[in-house]
């Protein structure tokens, strides 16, 4: 069966600095993968998707990319950090033809200091 | 551009007690999904509708894609504690796109 990780669970950092989430897929090829934020315990807000390595399609502009540097691996970075990054975010993929459910990773939990 | 409305914003109910919700697109759907969030977690699919007029059951869980293919319904029957959560639903924006609405936070008193 198919299974998503996604960590860390929880970060704190301070305004400026860096940021590396990572995903990855397991039990299945070529998925669609997904990266959200969620803020207040309401609203999904789709920052960025991707169909193949490499391959990564923006929905918000700011100041966070992410990128596939393999099949089943999702990265989501910042060079500097800003207070209103703070969130949960969340990971997801889907079966690589279109109209598929998504299947949710279990977040991080994002604090800007 | 594309909006999807959920109802209630919030409900508290009574243990025991039937649920529904609803949620409403601007434009037609060929696919609704339903997912639970509960607290600290990520979303998990609870029911997938694919076909107008679909009812489809998970349990205590039923949803029903409706007619117009504008909206659709999630009932819960005889609540139980460990209900409680947010509620999403979910359609496609394009093939690999899905616009979730804004939730419904369900409360269930013991």
């Amino acid at each position: 069966s198919q299974t998503i990780h996604q960590w860390p669970a929880t970060l704190v950092q301070p305004v400026g600095s860096p940021l590396s989430l990572e995903c990855t897929v397991e039990g299945t090829s070529n998925p669609n993968l997904y990266w959200y934020r969620q803020a207040a315990g309401r609203g999904l807000q789709l920052l960025f998707y991707s169909v193949g390595i490499g391959q990564i399609s923006s929905e918000v502009p700011q100041n966070l990319s992410a990128s596939r540097p393999q099949d089943r691996q999702f990265i989501l970075s910042s060079k500097k950090l800003l207070l209103s990054d703070s969130g949960f975010y969340l990971c997801a993929w889907s079966e690589g033809r279109g109209g598929q459910p998504q299947h949710f990773g279990d977040g991080t939990r994002l604090s800007i200091l | 551009g594309q909006q999807l409305n959920q109802s209630p914003q919030s409900m508290f109910i009574q243990e025991g007690e039937d649920v529904s919700m609803n949620c409403t697109s601007s434009s037609i759907f060929n696919t609704w999904l339903w997912y639970k969030q509960d607290p600290g977690e990520g979303p998990v699919l609870l029911i997938a509708l694919y076909k107008a007029g679909e009812l489809t059951s998970n349990g205590r869980l039923t949803a029903q894609f409706g007619i117009t293919r504008k909206d659709s319904f999630l009932n819960i029957s005889a609540s139980i504690p460990s209900d409680v959560g947010i509620y999403f639903c979910a359609g496609p924006v394009t093939g690999n796109q899905f616009y979730f609405g804004t939730g419904t936070s369900l409360t269930v008193i013991p």
